[in-house]
């Protein structure tokens, strides 16, 4: 499994554009790089995931580097509600996702 | 919008007691999956679970873990005789499809061994 390096933790204002950085060197030509949150008390929550192609939904975008080595989770009006651990996880195919431990997002209000 | 239901919200059980966690998956869901995350740790998968068979599992999930469908709403994961190293937080998780679909996880039940 393709291992990844995200910051422990990035502070964002409220309102302001969040960018999460992810780094995936190892990911391999078939993996789609998901991203999921996880919220203070909750389960894991789906944002986005993509393939080559930079995704657009009602969360987030993600964009992905042209080499695939780095992808970008992008918030363009951070809420207070958006205070999460956010994680990007690489997938085989396989029906595991196997998380590693994200970055702790701060939203300032 | 559909969302996946866990119970108990905390189950407190004695050591070497057999505990039951329950899970409703999204109805249309064809794939369930069991998580854990122990307190400040990582989430790690246990299970993934289709057409009444387990399709993966990982070293964590051994002979004293079992997953059923026992109808055709309810996943369940019991743990035959607990110890102080299951306490964790357990999800349950569901997706349309396995391989790439995002997998649609429960608030979790906290399981508290004594």
């Amino acid at each position: 499994d393709a291992k990844t390096t995200q910051p422990n933790s990035m502070e964002s204002n409220e309102e302001e554009p969040v960018h999460l950085p992810c780094n995936h060197s190892t990911i391999s030509g078939t993996d789609y790089i998901h991203w999921y949150r996880q919220l203070p008390s909750q389960g894991p929550e789906y944002v986005i995931h993509g393939l080559t192609s930079n995704v657009n939904n009602r969360m987030a975008s993600l964009a992905i580097a042209e080499d695939r080595k780095s992808s970008t989770l992008i918030l363009h009006r951070a809420t207070l509600r958006d205070a999460a651990v956010y994680y990007c996880i690489p997938q085989t195919g396989a029906n595991n996702l196997f998380f590693g431990t994200g970055t702790r997002l701060t939203v300032i209000p | 919008e559909p969302e996946v239901t866990q119970t108990p919200s905390h189950q407190v059980t004695q050591m070497g007691q057999e505990v039951i966690l329950r899970c409703v998956p999204i109805s249309n869901h064809l794939y369930f999956y069991w998580y854990r995350q122990i307190l400040g740790q990582k989430v790690e998968f246990l299970v993934s679970f289709y057409n009444n068979e387990i399709s993966e599992k990982s070293e964590i999930f051994d002979d004293q873990f079992s997953v059923e469908r026992p109808d055709g709403s309810n996943f369940t994961l019991k743990i035959r005789s607990t110890k102080l190293e299951d306490s964790a937080m357990y999800f349950c998780a569901s997706s349309v499809y396995g391989g790439y679909q995002p997998q649609h996880f429960g608030d979790g039940t906290r399981l508290s061994i004594l």
